[in-house]
């Protein structure tokens, strides 16, 4: 049973056009990531939300943004994609912070956005 | 700064053949390792994940050994299968909050 949903799992969207990707989650864990994946590359931590709190990488452009209206969802939004930001974008769940060892972080199957 | 180095970059191997692939890390302080199997277009998947006291974890074919004193770490895939085709990732955590580093991967081709 899918654990991570991630919707679409393919999404094409215009240069500079606002697109948005979801992520639902059945596991009712506290904590959900965002990463970008580009081709053959490591996954690239955008940002986490513990519960209600926002974590921003220091490193993530303005241009992308999330919201978790509740625990199984979360939301990516690319206020105006640029062709640099066609990539595989990774939803993940943890029921605790991953710096214990002690939880288990479950990904999504991705969505792979391009952008024309 | 924290860095993950894998190696070797991809990998060509027989079915039913084993292989080894490593991980070297600078991670401080160090809290635990991670072995993902990611198959192309999908999701990392969990293998392993071993804390500073752990220096072996098996799952299945998959062996993750770890040397925090050198900090190293390896991964031993035993009598391959087409299917263990797939990019493997490292990554590792710190103590200090949620900061997870991860490695570039590890392409394997098993062929036939």
């Amino acid at each position: 049973d899918a654990m991570v949903i991630q919707n679409p799992r393919y999404q094409v969207t215009q240069f500079g056009k606002p697109v948005t990707l979801s992520c639902s989650q059945t596991l009712n864990h506290n904590v959900m990531y965002w990463y970008q994946q580009k081709s053959s590359q490591a996954p690239k931590l955008l940002f986490h939300y513990y519960d209600k709190d926002f974590n921003n990488e220091a490193d993530t452009p303005d241009n992308f943004q999330s919201r978790r209206p509740n625990t199984s969802f979360c939301f990516l939004d690319i206020r105006s994609p640029g062709l640099g930001d066609a990539a595989m974008y990774l939803c993940a769940t943890s029921a605790g912070m991953t710096g214990t060892g002690r939880y288990e972080q479950y990904f999504g199957p991705g969505t792979r956005l391009t952008v024309t | 700064k924290n860095q993950v180095e894998q190696s070797p970059q991809s990998l060509i191997i027989l079915e039913g053949k084993n292989c080894t692939l490593q991980c070297n890390y600078t991670v401080s302080p160090f809290s635990n390792l991670r072995w993902y199997k990611q198959d192309t277009g999908r999701g990392p998947v969990s293998l392993t994940i071993m804390t500073f006291s752990e220096n072996t974890k098996s799952n299945g074919r998959y062996t993750a050994t770890l040397d925090a004193d050198t900090k190293q770490s390896s991964l031993h895939i035993t009598a391959s299968q087409l299917s263990d085709s797939a990019s493997y990732i490292c990554v590792v955590s710190d103590n200090a909050g949620n900061m997870l580093t991860f490695g570039g991967g590890t392409r394997l081709m098993v062929k036939p």
